[in-house]
């Protein structure tokens, strides 16, 4: 099955301060999205993108399907971005398969 | 009320014992998942239901068991359950029509002693 690799595996950043969060995934996907896992455990989709880039506020995604990789953008961080981000990806049954996450620590 | 209801939210159990964790929605989605969560692995597959009649084995199946008692309801058991399921466990569910989103429950935490 399809493999999905995130990287770094943690992050610290200081408020205000911008960053970029990797996924690499091994095969051709026709679903790709990516969450924030809160400090209290909630998981909230932010994007479905399996190709292309979108916007949202602060945050942007980019996946460029041919080179097997997606790209999560946080500008402007804040201590609110703290968390765990995952990537998850699918080729053919739409079985999401997650990566292990980046966690990531904004401080004031 | 929120669109994925899980119950119970934290169990503490032995060796053994026969636990059924619970997940209803609201949202009328025809797919349902569990995944389990340990530290520095992310999200696991469990079983997924993509519609009443639909079960499925995910990554990590061995040990458990799922029913999906209607469109609504699916619920995950352990028969005996064993220190190693110590987990947190989230139930998903998602819109065969749509782009296939995951909407997450709240989580249930399990812990086996």
């Amino acid at each position: 099955g399809i493999q999905v690799e995130q990287s770094p595996p943690d992050l610290i950043l200081q408020e205000g301060a911008n960053s970029t969060l990797r996924c690499n995934f091994s095969d051709s996907v026709n679903n790709l999205q990516w969450f924030h896992q809160n400090p209290w455990g909630q998981l909230i989709n932010l994007f479905y993108i399996p190709s292309g880039t979108k916007q949202n506020g602060r945050l942007s995604a980019t996946t460029v399907a041919t080179e097997r990789y997606s790209l999560l953008y946080i500008s402007s961080s804040q201590t609110t971005d703290s968390g765990v981000y995952f990537c998850a990806a699918s080729g053919g049954y739409n079985k999401l398969i997650f990566g292990a996450g980046t966690r990531l620590a904004v401080h004031p | 009320d929120a669109d994925v209801t899980q119950t119970p939210r934290n169990r503490i159990t032995k060796t053994g014992k026969r636990i059924m964790l619970e997940c209803s929605q609201t949202k009328g989605h025809d797919r349902m998942y569990w995944y389990r969560q340990d530290p520095g692995l992310g999200l696991r597959l469990i079983y997924y239901s993509f519609d009443v009649k639909d079960i499925n084995k995910g990554e990590i199946s061995d040990g458990y068991s799922v029913s999906r008692q209607a469109q609504a309801k699916f619920s995950l058991s352990l028969e005996s359950a064993i220190p190693n399921q110590t987990a947190l466990y989230f139930c998903a569910t998602s819109d065969f029509g749509g782009a296939n989103v995951l909407t997450f429950g709240a989580g249930s935490r399990l812990t086996v002693l």
